[in-house]
Parts: C-alpha cells; sequence; structure tokens
C-alpha cells in the first residue's frame, strides 16, 4: 500500500556538520508536511508545502535549516551547520491539498538524528 | 485552533473497551475533531474525525456531546497493539493544513 518514505531512517553526525534529510510523499498527494519531535517539545510544526511551494515555515530556524521540494517526489529539509540541540526524529507528512480526505495527514516513519 | 485537554495516561485490560476522553471547551463551530495516535518509534497515525455527529471506522468510535465541549474515543476491543500515545486535535476542516498536537494520552493495553 502506498507509504511515506523517508531516509535515512538513523543518522548519527558531528556538530558542525551538514545534514540532509528526504522524504517521498505519497504519490497523488499535493502537500507534504516536516515535524520534529523532541522529548522536551513534543511534535512541532517545522514547515509546509503544498504544490512544491513553501506555505509556511515560520516554526523552522531560518539561520540554518532550509526546505526545498525539488520535484513532486521529493522533499528536502537541511540541516547547516547542524547542533546537538537539533537531535530529534523529523518526520515527514504528506495529504491532499483539497477535497475529501484532505485533512488526513499520512506520517512516514521518520528521520532519528543524533548530533555529537 | 481551540485548545485540547486529555488525561496523562490511562490503562486498558486486552479485550475491553477502550474510552479516551478529550475536552475541548473552546471549539467553534466550524472546527472538526481529529484523533491521531503514535505507537512507540513510528509515525503518528490517523484514527477518525468528527463534527458533531458520532463516527465509526475500522478502528474505533468518536463520541461527540451535543454542545461539542468534549469527545470520546473508543477502541471497541483493546489488543496489545493499541498501546500508544493518543492524541484529540481540533482544527478547521477543508484544506491541509498544519497538526498541533499537545501531550496526548498514553494508553497502555494489559494482559
Amino acid at each position: 500500500d502506498a507509504r511515506v518514505t523517508q531516509t535515512p531512517r538513523h543518522k548519527v553526525t558531528e556538530m558542525g556538520q551538514e545534514v540532509t534529510m528526504r522524504c517521498q510523499p505519497i504519490l497523488g498527494h499535493n502537500t507534504v508536511f516536516w515535524y520534529r519531535q523532541t522529548m522536551m517539545q513534543g511534535l512541532e510544526l517545522l514547515a509546509y508545502f503544498r504544490n512544491r511551494a513553501p506555505l509556511d515555515d515560520s516554526g523552522m530556524p531560518k539561520d540554518r535549516f532550509s526546505a526545498e521540494m525539488p520535484d513532486a517526489t521529493l522533499a528536502t529539509l537541511k540541516i547547516q551547520p547542524s547542533e546537538p540541540r537539533d537531535s530529534a526524529v523529523y518526520f515527514c507528512a504528506s495529504g491532499l491539498g483539497q477535497g475529501a480526505g484532505a485533512d488526513t495527514q499520512y506520517f512516514g516513519p521518520g528521520t532519528r538524528l543524533t548530533v555529537l | 485552533d481551540a485548545k485540547t485537554t486529555q488525561p496523562t495516561s490511562m490503562d486498558c485490560a486486552e479485550g475491553r473497551a477502550a474510552n479516551l476522553p478529550c475536552n475541548h471547551s473552546t471549539i467553534s463551530g466550524n472546527e472538526y475533531v481529529y484523533w491521531y495516535r503514535q505507537i512507540h518509534s513510528q509515525g503518528p497515525q490517523y484514527i477518525i474525525h468528527g463534527l458533531k455527529n458520532n463516527e465509526t471506522n475500522e478502528m474505533a468510535s468518536l463520541i461527540i456531546t451535543e454542545d461539542r465541549k468534549s469527545s470520546t474515543l473508543i477502541l471497541p476491543h483493546a489488543t496489545l497493539r493499541d498501546t500508544a500515545v493518543y492524541y484529540c486535535i481540533v482544527r478547521v476542516s477543508g484544506t491541509a493544513s498544519k497538526l498541533t498536537f499537545g501531550t496526548g494520552t498514553r494508553l497502555q493495553v494489559t494482559l
């Protein structure tokens, strides 16, 4: 069945290194979300796109984070330079933009990032 | 989006019904009640949503009070695989937009 896929599933890196996380949304979904989950903050939205255009990235630290959708089948979240406080699980979710079922978001398995 | 209040944790015996409450006293007329759950080490999973009528699907039932200020998610026959954190979210429906997750209810299903 159709699923959101994320790579890598786990990433350990050192402070200052660049990290790129990738997400493949469900085919036909035109809305893609990036969430971050930590023990302290819980699940929080970083950014989301519709039809590849950013709609809201207010939850994302602008100085080091960037999110893009090079095409409809790929979304990326990049951190440069990474810091220990970025250690978290990053989830990608996708959904339909409008119509029946528009509000259901389908989440990927997440990327567990550890920054040493 | 309206604020929701859920108990921090609940226990349920396997095979019994799990009833998870949610208070949303400031809900607006155009806001829906959504439920998602997150099983350990997995991404959140949509369960069900409703506006004012009771809803049922293959996973659960959603009971919304007449004044819409509270609701209950019912898992009719809980299994060990239903152990998860359950999130009640209130938001306007129509177009896909962000979900605001609270702390949820940690449901532990036991033998």
